[in-house]
């Protein structure tokens, strides 16, 4: 493995709720992802991050926001939690180095339902 | 139309057989191209790397680029049941502020 966990691995939660998700990684890569993972959608990325601080949006970042205060972590909120969110998400990390940054490596994945 | 096209399957093989799976591409800026080997219930996993065209061999796995085509592959010789998975292409280019965009993944089924 990597060096990253994702917690929490799986949450239940009600339409309307706040939900933050966290990816904590050992490696100290600088890049960050959270991707979403749907049927017929493949990988979809939502927020990353490039440094302590730095974030930017992906594809599908309506309804998201993320946040990096530190190195290690990278958290992804759902502000006001929709059916439409369920799904499962990934953390994945790059190491930002020159050709090598396109390597990304996943976390195990947190299933998110939202009822 | 996405930017990156991938046949879902699922593919169906018999053990030992050679598998070819496929990604159309319409952005003609990505130069890095990766295949990445998904278990059910896990995350993804990089299997293969090609920088811009050409092939790439690391043991059962054959992975080709046609930049001219926009068309990339991953062949499997000597299939096990092991690689049963999902398969998703993913490729970037130094426009794309090291974002990676995926395929939506095959699914590859290998019958004992």
């Amino acid at each position: 493995d990597a060096g990253i966990t994702q917690s929490p691995r799986h949450k239940v939660t009600e339409t309307g709720t706040p939900v933050t998700l966290r990816c904590h990684q050992t490696e100290n890569h600088r890049y960050m992802y959270w991707y979403r993972q749907d049927p017929g959608h493949g990988l979809r990325l939502i927020h990353y991050s490039y440094g302590v601080k730095d974030t930017d949006k992906g594809e599908v970042s309506d309804g998201y926001s993320v946040s990096r205060s530190k190195t290690e972590d990278f958290l992804l909120t759902l502000e006001s939690a929709t059916s439409s969110q369920t799904s499962v998400y990934f953390c994945a990390i790059s190491t930002g180095t020159g050709r090598r940054n396109t390597e990304a490596f996943f976390g195990q994945g947190t299933r998110l339902t939202v009822v | 139309q996405k930017e990156v096209e991938q046949d879902p399957g699922p593919l169906s093989v018999p053990e030992g057989a050679i598998v070819s799976l496929n990604c159309t591409y319409s952005n003609s800026a990505f130069q890095y191209f990766m295949w990445y080997r998904q278990y059910s219930r896990k995350g993804p996993e990089l299997l293969m790397y090609t920088y811009s065209s050409g092939n790439k061999e690391d043991g059962r796995f054959t992975a080709q680029v046609d930049k001219s085509s926009k068309y990339i592959s991953l062949f499997i010789r000597d299939s096990q049941p092991s690689d049963s998975a999902t398969y998703l292409c993913a490729m970037t280019g130094m426009d794309s502020s090291y974002k990676l965009i995926f395929g939506s993944g095959t699914r590859l089924l290998v019958r004992p």
